[in-house]
This record gives structure tokens, C-alpha cells and sequence, in this order.
């Protein structure tokens, strides 16, 4: 089946410093790939996107590269803010649902 | 505005006592999602609908688990005589289409609901 391993927490950088949270996946077919944020006390959102090999998704600085040949999906920010705490999923398409990994917690030290 | 809703937001319950989750998706989303996040752990899939239609139950983990969707709106998750495993955040989540490989459709989710079996 389907499974996300992301990279463990939790993660404590400096501000501005730069970020990377590993995420590499096992699936079947072409999924889509997920990256999505908890800020606390919220719900999750969805942060960016990819649908098919080699495309780029972006959002408030954060990016990440849909890698088919290395099955990953990394997650990497220039130059992180203290307002970037919080938990990050890597998911990816499970018709019909979606496969999360377990989490990763960034906590930014201004 | 309006976004996934989930009610109530903190469930407190003794053990064998039965609850009753609520999740209002956003107006005109055709599939919905039930997921369980215990501390420590990642999202657990366990039931979803397109319309009013739960096509696969096994990912409910016991047949103390149900889930019912009316009118291709409001879903309600039902745990019968709770255990204290059951504790968890139950999230509830709603996109426009199913979610396909390949596909653009965004899960929307909501804030879940936190349960507690004492």
C-alpha cells in the first residue's frame, strides 16, 4: 500500500535560518503530493501542491519538488519566520482518501 | 464563510458511554472525509462518502465505529460504547470530487474534535 515517511521532529532553527523537512513516499501509480500545515490550535491546511513529476509547488515561501526518480517531496523554505511554528504533513493521493505522514514539528526560535 | 465546521469541539466521556461527532462541509462538496489523529501519530483515514454513499467501511477501526451522511451535507460519526483508545482529535474533511492520483482537488478540513475517554 501507499505510505509517507517524513522526516522526525520536532525541528528548532533560528529565525531566517533555512529549512528542510524530508519527506519520501512509497505509492502505486502517479499520486498527487501534499504538503499541509496545523498552526496551533487550527485545523490543517493545505500549504502546496504538485501533481505530476518534476512540477514545482510554492506558497508564502515554501517549496517543494515533486521527485519521481528519488520518490521524494521536500519540503524547503529560505529563510524561516517565528509565525512558521507549527506541524507539517507530507501527503500524497490514496484514491479515494489521503495518506499522511505522522508530522513534523517546526518550532522557530526569534 | 464558510468553511468546514465540526461540532463539538472538545468531547469529555466516560468510558461505555456512547458520542456522536458532527462535521458541516463547505456547501456543494460531494465527498466527505472522517480521519483520526492520536497524539504522536499521523492521520488515520477511516471513512469517506461521495453524496450520501459510504462505498468502504473497513478502515473504521472496530463495528463500534458508524457513520451516516444525509442529504449530501451534514455526517455525523458515532462511537458506541467508548474506549479509552478512542481518544483522539477526529477531523472531518470535505473536497468538491473525490480526491484522483494526478487529480487538483484540495481536502478542505475542519478545526476537528477532540475526544477524551476517562
Amino acid at each position: 500500500g501507499n505510505s509517507v515517511t517524513q522526516m522526525e521532529g520536532p525541528v528548532t532553527l533560528s529565525e531566517e535560518a533555512f529549512l528542510t523537512i524530508n519527506c519520501t513516499y512509497t505509492a502505486t501509480g502517479y499520486p498527487s503530493l501534499f504538503w499541509y500545515v496545523q498552526y496551533p490550535g487550527e485545523g490543517l491546511q493545505l500549504l502546496l501542491k504538485a501533481t505530476k513529476a518534476d512540477d514545482k509547488g510554492s506558497n508564502k515561501g515554501f517549496e517543494a519538488t515533486y521527485r519521481k526518480e528519488t520518490t521524494s517531496f521536500h519540503l524547503e523554505k529560505g529563510s524561516v519566520q517565528v509565525s512558521d511554528s507549527a506541524v507539517y504533513f507530507c501527503a500524497l493521493t490514496s484514491t479515494p482518501s489521503l495518506t499522511f505522514g505522522t508530522g513534523t514539528r517546526l518550532t522557530i526560535i526569534p | 464563510g464558510a468553511g468546514v465546521s465540526q461540532s463539538p469541539s472538545n468531547k469529555v466521556t466516560e468510558k461505555g458511554k456512547d458520542v456522536e461527532l458532527r462535521c458541516d462541509p463547505i456547501s456543494g462538496h460531494t465527498a466527505l472525509y472522517w480521519y483520526r489523529q492520536s497524539l504522536g501519530q499521523g492521520l488515520e483515514f477511516l471513512i469517506y462518502f461521495q453524496g450520501n454513499s459510504a462505498p468502504d467501511k473497513s478502515g473504521l477501526p472496530s463495528d463500534r465505529f458508524s457513520a451516516e451522511r444525509t442529504g449530501g451535507s451534514v455526517s455525523t460519526l458515532t462511537i458506541q460504547r467508548t474506549q479509552q483508545e478512542d481518544s483522539a482529535v477526529y477531523l472531518c474533511a470535505s473536497s468538491l470530487e473525490l480526491v484522483l492520483a494526478g487529480g487538483h482537488h484540495e481536502q478542505f478540513f475542519g478545526p476537528g474534535t477532540r475526544l477524551t475517554v476517562l
